[in-house]
């Protein structure tokens, strides 16, 4: 079965500070990759994808993420964090699921929290 | 990047009535549209796919007869949730999927979401 893990529900970072989100997957085949970040009460904005090539994939407003197959891995990053950067990420895959179709599935989400 | 318009943002109703929510493509042409809701401090689960023309696909748990979705266009997805009650509050997200090249690795684009609230 195609899953997500967040294993944190929360994260807070001093701004300035470099800032991880972390992210670890499970599929059967290629996986496809993706990260969104949502705003209070507002749909999901796309960040950055990893289809293949380059395992560093880099991705609006400074974010990057690194891809690590054997660790199934998918951690989001940014070397410095901004206060506007506090917001909740959500770590994605798309896969077939049992009908044959290709969703996303996600994860649960992190909340991050930039401290002035 | 492509725009998904969702329309109302927010909406409160009477416990009883149905509420017609609307998701558009702006800029470009969505064979699929996806509705998801997200309940307070959790995911999104994905409660149907939306195709133009055919009937939507409901995810296991999921009532069809109480969350109607139409997909008329290839620009147009509407969910009506009909005989609304307070546990049917929720924020409610749809997304398109453009059509370009394959599939899997197209990024999704998401509307600004309905909050949706029934007393």
């Amino acid at each position: 079965a195609q899953s997500v893990a967040q294993p944190e529900d929360q994260v807070n970072v001093a701004e300035g500070n470099p800032l991880t989100v972390k992210c670890t997957y499970s599929v059967s085949g290629n996986p496809y990759l993706f990260w969104y970040v949502q705003y209070p009460n507002r749909g999901l904005q796309f960040l950055l994808k990893y289809i293949t090539g380059d395992n560093l994939v880099k991705g609006s407003y400074g974010f990057e993420a690194e891809f690590n197959k054997s660790q199934t891995s998918f951690h989001l990053k940014k070397p410095s964090a901004l206060v506007s950067d506090s917001a909740l990420y959500f770590c994605a895959v798309r896969a077939y699921d049992q009908t044959g179709a290709n969703n996303l599935f996600f994860g649960t989400g992190t909340r991050l929290t930039v401290i002035p | 990047g492509a725009v998904v318009s969702q329309h109302p943002s927010w909406v409160i109703c009477k416990s009883g009535t149905s509420v017609k929510i609307e998701c558009r493509s702006l800029d470009f042409q969505a064979t699929t549209m996806f509705w998801y809701r997200q309940f307070p401090k959790q995911s999104l689960m994905l409660m149907a796919t939306s195709n133009e023309g055919s009937k939507a696909t409901y995810e296991q748990g999921v009532e069809k007869d109480k969350f109607l979705i139409n997909h008329a266009s290839l620009t147009l997805s509407t969910l009506t949730v009909t005989s609304a009650h307070p546990e049917d509050s929720s924020f409610y997200i749809c997304s398109a999927r453009r059509i370009q090249g394959g599939w899997m690795n197209t990024e999704a684009f998401f509307g600004q979401g309905t909050r949706l609230t029934v007393v």
